[in-house]
Formats: structure tokens, sequence, C-alpha cells
């Protein structure tokens, strides 16, 4: 079955600090893999990975997928209060989008 | 262009009763699925939809639960005789699937919550 894992499932920083959320995968067939942060209700997409070792980035945010470990990383520098949320990694499979339990992010002032 | 449009945005059932949850996908796309999300989880798949066929519905449990993407309206996710374990946020999410359903990225309505009392 296919199976994705993230970690940490929290995380409570300050304000400034950069941080690292982890996503690890098992995925017969694998086609893609994405990022999305949820805050009050609908996740939003934040990128889309297909290639091993090119970084996608977005102003603060950045991500890089690794296709023979199976792992995605998803990079926030200099966190705002914004930043707070829950962030999901999703694997495609067969034909269906698979998500991971999640990371809350908590940034405290 | 409006994105994927979900309703009821809460919706309260008592145990036993019907609950119909909506979706219109974004214009332009003809792929539906829908998802369920327990406090502190993920997203749970469910089931996968093109205009009026069900793709993959591995995600369904086996009774009670129905969904439907007719040729004309919006999509429908049935729970028959509800449960307290049902009590969930259901998200629906849409693509057009120009590349092939499978690398898409999905656009997701801002969901119904079911609380069944």
């Amino acid at each position: 079955e296919d199976k994705v894992v993230q970690s940490p499932l929290s995380l409570v920083v300050h304000e400034g600090d950069t941080v690292t959320l982890n996503c690890s995968y098992e995925v017969t067939n694998f086609r893609s893999l994405l990022w999305y942060k949820q805050e009050k209700k609908a996740p939003t997409f934040l990128f889309m990975l297909t290639s091993s070792g090119i970084e996608k980035k977005s102003g603060r945010l950045s991500s890089i997928l690794d296709k023979k470990e199976l792992f995605s990383i998803l990079n926030i520098t200099a966190t705002q209060t914004g930043d707070s949320a829950i962030y999901l990694c999703a694997v495609w499979g067969a034909q269906k989008l698979v998500f991971g339990q999640g990371t809350r992010l908590t940034i405290n002032p | 262009n409006a994105g994927v449009m979900q309703n009821p945005r809460h919706l309260v059932r008592r145990r036993g009763q019907e609950a119909r949850l909506r979706c219109s996908p974004m214009k332009g796309h003809s792929h539906v699925y829908w998802y369920r999300q327990l406090p502190e989880e993920g997203l749970k798949f469910m089931v996968y939809l093109q205009k009026e066929n069900i793709i993959d519905e591995s995600g369904m449990p086996k009774e009670r639960f129905s969904a439907e993407f007719p040729k004309e309206g919006p999509s429908i996710l049935r729970i028959q005789q509800v449960v307290r374990g049902d009590s969930a946020a259901y998200f629906c999410a849409s693509s057009p699937a120009e590349r092939g359903p499978t690398n898409e990225k999905l656009f997701f309505g801002s969901g119904t919550q079911l609380s069944v009392l």
C-alpha cells in the first residue's frame, strides 16, 4: 500500500528561525511529490517536484526531492508568524494523491 | 474564475440521518477527488471521479457511502445512516487532468465539516 510519512508531526520555533520539514514515501509508480500548506481550511499548493536534485524556490520556501532515497524536504527560512500552518506532503500513486499526516508548524513571535 | 466550491460549510446530522455533501469543481476541471480529514490527521483519499464515471473508489467504506459526478451539476458525496465516527472534515479537490490525472496539482475546496450528534 502506498505510504507517505512526515516528520516531525509538530514543531514550535521562534520567529526568524529556519525550519526543515521531512517527507519520506513508498509509492508504486512514483510520478510526482507535492507540498501543500493548510491554514484554516483548504490546502493551498506550494510545490510540485518530479526530478531529483532540482530545488524549487518560492520566496523563503524551498523544496528538493531525492528519488533514490525516497524523500523530500521543505525548508522555510526567516520564519514569520504567518507561516504557522499544517504542511502536507503528498505523492501521486497509481491514480490518487496520497497524503502524509502533516507537520503542524507553530511560529512564536 | 471561482475556485472549488463546497457546500454546506457545516452540516449537523443526528445518528441515522443522511448527509449530502456537494462539490462544484473549478471551471474547466473534469476530475474530482474526495478526501476525509480527522483532527490532527492528514487527508485520506476516498474516491476519484470523472464526469459520470467512478474511476477509483478504493478509499470509500463499503457500506453507507456513495459518490457521483453527473453530467450536469455538482459532485455529491452521500453518507447514509450516519454514525458518530463519520464526523470529520470532507474535502473535495479538482484538476483539469490536461497532463494526465497523476501529474497534476489538485485544487481544494474549503471543505464541509460534518458533525454527527
